[in-house]
């Protein structure tokens, strides 16, 4: 069982939409989550993080963390074509200092 | 947020040369610093850890004498690909935390785009 797991997608939502992300992982102990995005030929780059159980909202982005159920999602809302990109879940297992990193769900908003 | 620098963004050498990236974090003081490589469309693939002022932590698999890491200072830490092949043409990745531990945020440098002819 891989650490931290996405479904690769590609999800494909139409403008305006919500756009739904989810990542589950298999440390219970885990307490740091994160969320970042990567456009193709760039680095990743930090969108959120969320350390508490509930939801945590900036801007058009809201983080769900469910520690109890081991998954953490993010969703975009009024999607734009420039959210088109891969998003990476990260996690913190407990006592460690390696981000585990999930594969990436690529996600495409239609014009 | 904090912000990592990279450099040189893109580089083109010949096979058996050696290439060096550097990694800075510019506004804030980097205790760890992470490597990562990523080949086209596929993930993030760790492949070592540095704390300043001690040897790297490599992953399993990962070549400790091919792939040298000083990270002399809180805010630099280098990475040196020597005798480079083609087969290392990669986006080559860097980043880095405030803390060894807790709840630590990393922030990516910008990427070096690496190709080896």
């Amino acid at each position: 069982q891989k650490e931290v797991e996405q479904n690769s997608g590609p999800l494909s939502v139409p403008e305006g939409a919500i756009a739904s992300l989810n990542c589950t992982y298999s440390d219970r102990g885990s307490q740091s989550f994160f969320w970042y995005r990567q456009y193709s030929g760039k680095s990743p780059e930090l969108i959120m993080f969320i350390y508490s159980n509930g939801d945590k909202e900036d801007g058009r982005f809201t983080a769900q963390l469910n520690k109890a159920s081991q998954y953490v999602s993010l969703l975009i809302r009024d999607s734009q074509p420039s959210d088109s990109a891969t998003y990476l879940c990260a996690v913190r297992p407990t006592g460690g200092f390696k981000t585990i990193f999930g594969a990436g769900t690529r996600l495409f908003v239609k014009a | 947020g904090a912000v990592v620098s990279q450099h040189p963004s893109r580089v083109i050498c010949k096979s058996g040369t050696s290439v060096k990236i550097e990694c800075r974090s510019l506004d804030f003081q980097a205790t760890t610093m992470f490597w990562y490589r990523q080949f086209p469309k596929q993930s993030l693939m760790l492949m070592a850890t540095s704390n300043e002022g001690s040897k790297a932590t490599y992953e399993q698999g990962v070549e400790k004498d091919k792939f040298l890491i000083n990270h002399a200072s809180l805010t630099l830490s280098t990475l040196t690909v020597t005798s480079a092949h083609p087969e290392d043409s990669s986006f080559y990745i860097c980043s880095a935390s405030l803390g060894s531990g807790g709840e630590d945020t990393q922030y990516f440098g910008p990427g070096t785009r690496l190709t080896v002819l």
